[in-house]
């Protein structure tokens, strides 16, 4: 298995392009996510998924967009690149596994991408 | 409002030695809380995950201690590697969905020779 696989694992763009951030996985997990990894903070969730077609906006999803066609893919659209989106970015998948009577979330985290804005 | 605080942000130790990492939260109501480590360029990778009837779980050299009464939880790495050197991100489930993970800052942990 590769797990979670995200590329490009580096980009620049100028304000106002825009981009697909890819991130693929090949454990049949139901759920994905991605996050933004900003220096001095924790991991900000921006858009999740539950299932193929079913996504929902997290902490902060504005500028992003995402769609989920199939169980594999969770690609993560920025419409018009600002400066205030320079971050690391984060794929995960995950699974729900029941432990002592309640669930737990399994998270696999990709290795990255990281975007720089000019 | 729903927090997760880590202390100290950062820790320099000699290998071989132990050190005992902090972990504070306000999340409620609480599911589960998790600690992962991360190296410098990776993602994030998980140590151990335990719910609030779990007051201790082991992963090898890791030992995580779950309060759920005062709410707090450490992190404690015995006899260090130079591996070890990384980001310890403490994370706190408020319910089972995926849109409630609540992440702390980290505490960079530094193993010198």
């Amino acid at each position: 298995n590769a797990g979670v696989t995200q590329t490009p694992k580096f980009q620049v763009l100028k304000t106002g392009q825009s981009m697909t951030l890819q991130c693929a996985q090949d454990m049949n997990h139901e759920y994905m996510s991605w996050y933004r990894q900003d220096p001095g903070m924790g991991l900000r969730l921006i858009h999740y998924s539950v299932g193929a077609g079913i996504t929902d906006q997290g902490e902060v999803p504005n500028g992003y967009n995402v769609s989920r066609s199939t169980t594999e893919d969770f690609p993560l659209r920025l419409l018009s690149a600002a400066p205030s989106q320079t971050s690391v970015y984060f794929c995960a998948s995950s699974y729900s596994q029941v432990d002592g009577g309640r669930a737990k979330n399994i998270q696999y985290f990709g290795a990255g991408t990281r975007l720089s804005v000019l | 409002k729903n927090q997760v605080e880590q202390s100290p942000q950062s820790l320099i130790i000699l290998e071989g030695k132990n050190c005992t990492l902090q972990c504070n939260y306000t999340v409620s109501p609480f599911s589960n809380l998790r600690w992962y480590k991360q190296d410098t360029g990776r993602g994030p990778v998980s140590l151990t995950i335990m719910t609030f009837s779990e007051n201790t779980k082991s992963n090898g050299r890791y030992t995580a201690t779950l309060d759920a009464d005062t709410k707090q939880s450490s992190l404690h790495i015995t006899a260090s590697q130079l591996s070890d050197s990384a980001s310890y991100i403490c994370v706190v489930d408020r319910g089972s969905t995926l849109g409630r993970l609540y992440f702390g800052r980290g505490t960079q942990l530094t193993v010198w020779p």
